[in-house]
């Protein structure tokens, strides 16, 4: 089982809006704003999407935001693109001084 | 561009012991943290070993502890993952990944490179 649990997967059509939560503890999603988020194709390194809950590094589309509340953070990802089918994943900082993940969610583009 | 690259995988029995090197270029290696992090066939990333941009702060996730060893070379921008007592649970794809300094993060990733450890 993984430290910060998200749903396995997830599923919407092109245009329409989805969110990926990832849930941790007061130890690490409820303790810091250092969750991150990670778009993965398979057989490819992860790519950061996210980080600080809410930044998106330079070359990341607008469509895709963060949030946080309490010990669960949020991926949103706007006006969905057949290009967005992935697997997610979720990361924080935690009060051990090390990092997490969660299991990942695999978004499908119906 | 920030490229990093890992080599040194490949099948090894249980209890052996593997060397990765992860070769960076395109940015100033010494002024970054970097992290070592693996994904088992099929399943989700996990994060194995972080050093400090000065070589000096090592931490290791609890199920390598003891038994994987991360260090860096800055004059050859490279960083090592020593893994001793290697268990059939380690087999995996091993990637570095430069730390996003001051985000608690990783920002540039390399492709991985495959371990097996198989009897």
């Amino acid at each position: 089982q993984s430290p910060l649990t998200q749903p396995a997967a997830v599923s919407g059509s092109p245009g329409q809006s989805i969110t990926i939560s990832c849930t941790g503890t007061t130890n690490d999603v409820g303790r810091y704003n250092y969750v991150s988020w990670y778009q993965q194709y398979p057989g490819k390194a992860p790519r950061l999407m996210i980080y600080d809950v809410s930044n998106r590094p330079s070359g990341v589309s607008n469509r895709f935001s963060g949030s946080k509340s309490g010990n669960t953070a949020s991926l949103t990802i706007s006006g969905l693109q057949t290009e967005d089918e992935a697997d997610y994943y979720c990361s924080s900082f935690t009060t051990i001084n090390n990092w997490v993940f969660g299991g990942g969610t695999k978004l499908t583009v119906l | 561009q920030v490229q990093l690259v890992e080599s040194g995988g490949g099948v090894v029995q249980p209890g052996r012991s593997l060397r990765l090197s992860c070769a960076a270029s395109g940015f100033t290696f010494s002024n970054h943290a970097m992290h070592w992090v693996r994904q088992a066939p099929g399943k989700g990333l996990e994060w194995v070993a972080y050093i400090s941009y000065h070589g000096s702060y090592k931490i290791y996730a609890g199920s390598v502890k003891g038994r994987f060893t991360i260090s860096r070379d800055d004059f050859e921008s490279t960083v090592f993952l020593q893994m001793d007592s290697l268990r059939l649970d380690d087999t995996a794809l091993y990637f570095c990944a430069r730390d996003a300094s001051g985000q608690y993060c990783a920002d540039y990733w390399g492709p991985g490179t495959l371990v097996t450890v198989s009897s």
